[in-house]
Protein backbone atom coordinates (compact mmCIF):
# COMPACT_ATOMS: atom_id res chain seq x y z
CA UNK A 1 0.00 0.00 0.00
CA UNK A 2 0.75 3.81 -0.43
CA UNK A 3 3.59 4.86 2.41
CA UNK A 4 4.53 8.14 3.69
CA UNK A 5 7.46 8.63 5.38
CA UNK A 6 8.66 11.49 7.50
CA UNK A 7 11.79 12.79 8.84
CA UNK A 8 13.25 13.07 11.16
CA UNK A 9 11.14 10.90 13.71
CA UNK A 10 11.80 13.06 16.37
CA UNK A 11 14.36 16.07 16.78
CA UNK A 12 15.25 17.84 19.73
CA UNK A 13 16.67 21.19 19.49
CA UNK A 14 17.98 25.09 21.80
CA UNK A 15 14.92 27.74 21.46
CA UNK A 16 15.85 30.29 18.56
CA UNK A 17 17.01 27.41 15.89
CA UNK A 18 14.92 26.86 12.85
CA UNK A 19 14.17 22.72 12.32
CA UNK A 20 12.50 21.46 9.17
CA UNK A 21 10.76 18.40 8.79
CA UNK A 22 10.16 16.66 5.66
CA UNK A 23 7.13 14.83 4.53
CA UNK A 24 7.54 12.15 1.36
CA UNK A 25 4.80 10.20 -0.48
CA UNK A 26 7.07 6.83 -1.34
CA UNK A 27 5.37 5.20 -3.86
CA UNK A 28 2.83 8.12 -5.13
CA UNK A 29 2.00 11.52 -6.30
CA UNK A 30 0.65 13.91 -4.18
CA UNK A 31 -1.13 17.00 -5.22
CA UNK A 32 -2.28 17.78 -1.60
CA UNK A 33 -0.52 17.10 1.76
CA UNK A 34 -2.03 18.57 4.80
CA UNK A 35 0.00 19.38 7.97
CA UNK A 36 -1.20 18.78 11.38
CA UNK A 37 0.07 19.19 14.95
CA UNK A 38 -0.89 17.44 18.07
CA UNK A 39 -0.59 18.51 21.44
CA UNK A 40 -0.34 15.90 24.96
CA UNK A 41 -3.79 14.17 25.24
CA UNK A 42 -5.43 16.14 22.43
CA UNK A 43 -7.27 16.08 19.17
CA UNK A 44 -5.61 17.17 15.98
CA UNK A 45 -5.12 19.98 14.49
CA UNK A 46 -4.86 21.26 11.15
CA UNK A 47 -2.47 23.50 10.52
CA UNK A 48 -1.89 24.16 6.76
CA UNK A 49 -2.84 22.57 3.01
CA UNK A 50 -0.04 22.59 0.66
CA UNK A 51 -0.62 21.75 -3.05
CA UNK A 52 2.43 21.44 -4.78
CA UNK A 53 3.55 24.60 -6.96
CA UNK A 54 1.58 26.89 -5.29
CA UNK A 55 1.53 28.78 -1.80
CA UNK A 56 0.11 27.11 1.39
CA UNK A 57 -3.27 27.49 2.93
CA UNK A 58 -3.05 28.16 6.20
CA UNK A 59 -5.71 27.82 8.87
CA UNK A 60 -6.76 30.97 11.30
CA UNK A 61 -4.31 31.55 14.02
CA UNK A 62 -1.20 29.74 12.12
CA UNK A 63 1.68 31.80 11.67
CA UNK A 64 2.82 31.24 8.32
CA UNK A 65 6.07 33.35 8.99
CA UNK A 66 6.81 31.01 11.90
CA UNK A 67 5.76 27.71 9.79
CA UNK A 68 6.92 27.74 6.66
CA UNK A 69 5.25 25.07 4.29
CA UNK A 70 7.11 24.37 0.86
CA UNK A 71 5.54 21.92 -1.43
CA UNK A 72 8.07 21.85 -4.41
CA UNK A 73 7.32 18.80 -6.02
CA UNK A 74 4.79 16.20 -6.10
CA UNK A 75 6.43 13.92 -3.78
CA UNK A 76 7.54 16.39 -0.80
CA UNK A 77 6.28 18.80 1.31
CA UNK A 78 8.47 20.30 4.03
CA UNK A 79 7.33 22.31 7.40
CA UNK A 80 10.39 24.16 8.57
CA UNK A 81 9.40 25.85 12.12
CA UNK A 82 11.64 29.07 12.28
CA UNK A 83 12.96 30.58 16.01
CA UNK A 84 11.22 27.93 17.98
CA UNK A 85 10.38 28.22 20.97
CA UNK A 86 9.49 25.20 23.82
CA UNK A 87 5.84 26.23 23.11
CA UNK A 88 6.18 24.45 19.56
CA UNK A 89 6.93 21.59 21.19
CA UNK A 90 4.53 19.19 19.70
CA UNK A 91 3.89 16.15 17.57
CA UNK A 92 3.80 17.06 14.05
CA UNK A 93 2.00 14.69 11.26
CA UNK A 94 1.77 15.41 7.33
CA UNK A 95 -0.91 13.78 5.46
CA UNK A 96 -1.03 13.18 1.19
CA UNK A 97 -3.35 12.63 -0.60
CA UNK A 98 -3.40 10.08 -3.93
CA UNK A 99 -4.77 11.10 -6.76
CA UNK A 100 -7.63 8.18 -5.82
CA UNK A 101 -8.25 10.90 -2.79
CA UNK A 102 -7.28 8.60 -0.33
CA UNK A 103 -5.22 10.18 2.37
CA UNK A 104 -2.26 8.32 4.31
CA UNK A 105 -1.02 9.35 7.16
CA UNK A 106 2.80 9.98 8.00
CA UNK A 107 4.29 8.55 11.33
CA UNK A 108 4.67 11.92 12.81
CA UNK A 109 7.67 13.83 14.06
CA UNK A 110 8.40 14.82 17.85
CA UNK A 111 9.86 18.52 18.10
CA UNK A 112 10.93 19.30 21.94
CA UNK A 113 12.34 22.51 22.11
CA UNK A 114 14.51 23.28 25.20
CA UNK B 1 1.11 -6.00 9.82
CA UNK B 2 -0.21 -2.68 10.48
CA UNK B 3 -0.43 -1.47 13.97
CA UNK B 4 -3.75 0.32 12.91
CA UNK B 5 -6.38 -1.69 10.78
CA UNK B 6 -9.53 -0.48 9.35
CA UNK B 7 -11.73 -1.29 6.50
CA UNK B 8 -11.13 1.49 3.59
CA UNK B 9 -15.20 0.64 2.74
CA UNK B 10 -16.75 1.91 0.71
CA UNK B 11 -19.65 1.83 2.96
CA UNK B 12 -23.27 2.65 1.21
CA UNK B 13 -26.36 2.51 3.55
CA UNK B 14 -29.86 4.17 3.29
CA UNK B 15 -30.57 6.98 5.25
CA UNK B 16 -31.60 6.04 9.10
CA UNK B 17 -29.43 3.40 8.98
CA UNK B 18 -27.49 2.55 12.04
CA UNK B 19 -23.80 2.62 11.24
CA UNK B 20 -20.80 0.46 12.78
CA UNK B 21 -16.99 1.32 11.93
CA UNK B 22 -14.40 -1.08 13.06
CA UNK B 23 -10.73 -0.43 14.12
CA UNK B 24 -8.11 -3.27 15.16
CA UNK B 25 -4.92 -2.51 16.63
CA UNK B 26 -1.90 -4.81 17.58
CA UNK B 27 -0.01 -2.37 19.90
CA UNK B 28 -1.07 -2.89 23.72
CA UNK B 29 0.79 0.32 24.37
CA UNK B 30 -2.27 2.88 22.97
CA UNK B 31 -3.74 5.02 25.44
CA UNK B 32 -6.14 7.34 23.59
CA UNK B 33 -8.66 6.78 20.74
CA UNK B 34 -9.95 8.71 18.62
CA UNK B 35 -12.19 8.75 16.10
CA UNK B 36 -12.36 11.73 12.71
CA UNK B 37 -15.03 12.67 10.39
CA UNK B 38 -13.07 14.39 7.29
CA UNK B 39 -14.90 15.63 4.09
CA UNK B 40 -13.23 15.45 0.93
CA UNK B 41 -9.79 17.23 0.95
CA UNK B 42 -10.78 18.81 4.19
CA UNK B 43 -8.69 18.49 7.20
CA UNK B 44 -10.09 15.67 10.02
CA UNK B 45 -12.82 16.75 12.62
CA UNK B 46 -13.08 14.97 16.04
CA UNK B 47 -15.69 13.51 16.51
CA UNK B 48 -15.02 11.23 19.69
CA UNK B 49 -12.38 11.24 22.11
CA UNK B 50 -11.81 8.01 24.70
CA UNK B 51 -8.93 6.80 27.05
CA UNK B 52 -11.23 3.70 28.96
CA UNK B 53 -12.83 0.46 27.76
CA UNK B 54 -16.30 0.44 27.23
CA UNK B 55 -19.01 3.08 25.05
CA UNK B 56 -19.28 6.98 25.09
CA UNK B 57 -22.01 8.50 23.68
CA UNK B 58 -22.43 12.10 22.16
CA UNK B 59 -25.57 12.39 20.71
CA UNK B 60 -25.86 9.78 17.54
CA UNK B 61 -22.17 8.49 17.78
CA UNK B 62 -21.42 6.20 20.36
CA UNK B 63 -17.70 5.39 20.76
CA UNK B 64 -16.69 1.72 22.22
CA UNK B 65 -13.34 0.58 22.53
CA UNK B 66 -12.47 -3.00 23.88
CA UNK B 67 -8.82 -3.16 25.20
CA UNK B 68 -8.79 -6.35 25.94
CA UNK B 69 -9.67 -7.18 22.52
CA UNK B 70 -7.88 -4.07 20.61
CA UNK B 71 -10.83 -3.41 19.09
CA UNK B 72 -12.63 -0.33 18.70
CA UNK B 73 -15.70 0.93 16.89
CA UNK B 74 -18.15 3.72 16.18
CA UNK B 75 -21.57 3.44 15.65
CA UNK B 76 -23.97 6.19 14.63
CA UNK B 77 -27.33 6.17 14.95
CA UNK B 78 -30.22 7.38 12.64
CA UNK B 79 -27.70 8.12 9.53
CA UNK B 80 -28.13 11.37 7.57
CA UNK B 81 -26.91 12.33 4.40
CA UNK B 82 -25.06 14.75 5.65
CA UNK B 83 -22.90 11.86 7.70
CA UNK B 84 -21.34 10.75 4.21
CA UNK B 85 -17.76 11.21 4.39
CA UNK B 86 -14.75 9.24 5.63
CA UNK B 87 -14.26 8.19 9.11
CA UNK B 88 -10.73 8.06 10.41
CA UNK B 89 -9.81 5.78 13.99
CA UNK B 90 -6.82 7.08 15.54
CA UNK B 91 -4.83 6.10 18.82
CA UNK B 92 -2.29 7.36 20.67
CA UNK B 93 0.44 6.70 23.12
CA UNK B 94 4.01 7.98 22.43
CA UNK B 95 2.71 8.26 19.24
CA UNK B 96 -0.20 8.45 16.91
CA UNK B 97 -1.49 6.25 14.40
CA UNK B 98 -4.26 6.54 12.06
CA UNK B 99 -6.70 4.19 9.86
CA UNK B 100 -6.68 4.28 6.42
CA UNK B 101 -10.29 5.31 6.59
CA UNK B 102 -13.32 4.25 6.04
CA UNK B 103 -15.70 5.92 3.42
CA UNK B 104 -19.37 5.94 3.98
CA UNK B 105 -22.27 7.25 1.49
CA UNK B 106 -25.75 7.92 3.25
CA UNK B 107 -28.26 7.48 0.53
CA UNK B 108 -31.34 9.42 1.08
Amino acid sequence: GAVVSQHPSWVICKSGTSVKIECRSLDFQATTMFWYRQFPKQSLMLMATSNEGSKATYEQGVEKDKFLINHASLTLSTLTVTSAHPEDSSFYICSAHSSTDTQYFGPGTRLTVL
Amino acid sequence: QKEVEQDPGPLSVPEGAIVSLNCTYSNSAFQYFMWYRQYSRKGPELLMYTYSSGNKEDGRFTAQVDKSSKYISLFIRDSQPSDSATYLCAMSGSDMRFGAGTRLTVKP
